[in-house]
């Protein structure tokens, strides 16, 4: 069965280091996201993506975060100058379309420690 | 703004019965999908199940069903013959109207008790 993969599965780094944090949607897929989870906090929304652009951000995307879809397969979140709050599981997750059900499969998640 | 609240942080069940976990929902639209995301130790987010809101028949997947109801903006998760690895936690989400993005509850601890 298809699945969303993420990589790197845990990332160490030190303050106002950028990371890139890898993904690779399900093939058919059309819709991209990320979202993260700070420990024993719930999961929150970041950005979606769709059509090679922002769809829509939530206000924790703020400037030292950009995503990409560089080759048609990876989508990719990148944060610019990570700061300690930022340490959080990341999780990537897509659909396929509007009027397939809506649900978002999500892939294993990184799980971001910044020092 | 839609929002989703789960009010039992943590729940207990003894292996092979059932347990419910609650969950209630605040929308003023008329079309939207709800789901149950299952988050086990390894923090994996994991599909339990989806219910459509046009839907009035409650969705069922093997041992989970749910309990929809829509005019109380009510969706709660039974789980029967409850096993060990059913031990997780237990996030509610909404999908709906105009965004596009999951909107989850603070979620609920299953344990299971062998």
């Amino acid at each position: 069965e298809p699945e969303v993969t993420q990589t790197p599965s845990h990332q160490v780094t030190q303050m106002g280091q950028e990371v890139i944090l890898r993904c690779v949607p399900i093939s058919n897929h059309l819709y991209f996201y990320w979202y993260r989870q700070i420990l024993g906090q719930k999961v929150e929304f970041l950005v979606s993506f769709y059509n090679n652009e922002i769809s829509e951000k939530s206000e924790i995307f703020d400037d030292q975060f950009s995503v990409e879809r560089p080759d048609g397969s990876n989508f990719t979140l990148k944060i610019r100058s990570t700061k300690l709050e930022d340490s959080a599981m990341y999780f990537c997750a897509s659909r396929y379309q509007t009027g397939s059900g809506e649900t978002q499969y999500f892939g294993p998640g990184t799980r971001l420690l910044v020092l | 703004a839609q929002t989703v609240t789960q009010s039992q942080p943590e729940m207990s069940v003894q292996e092979a019965e059932t347990v419910t976990l609650s969950c209630t929902y605040d929308t003023s639209e008329s079309d939207y999908y709800l789901f149950w995301y299952k988050q086990p130790p390894s923090r994996q987010m994991i599909l339990v199940i989806r219910q459509e809101a046009y839907k009035q028949q409650n969705a069922t997947e093997n041992r989970f069903s749910v309990n929809f109801q829509k005019a109380a903006k009510s969706f709660s998760l039974k789980i029967s013959d409850s096993q060990l690895g059913d031990a997780a936690m237990y996030f509610c989400a909404y999908y709906g109207g105009s965004q596009g993005n999951l909107i989850f509850g603070k979620g609920t601890k299953l344990s299971v008790k062998p």
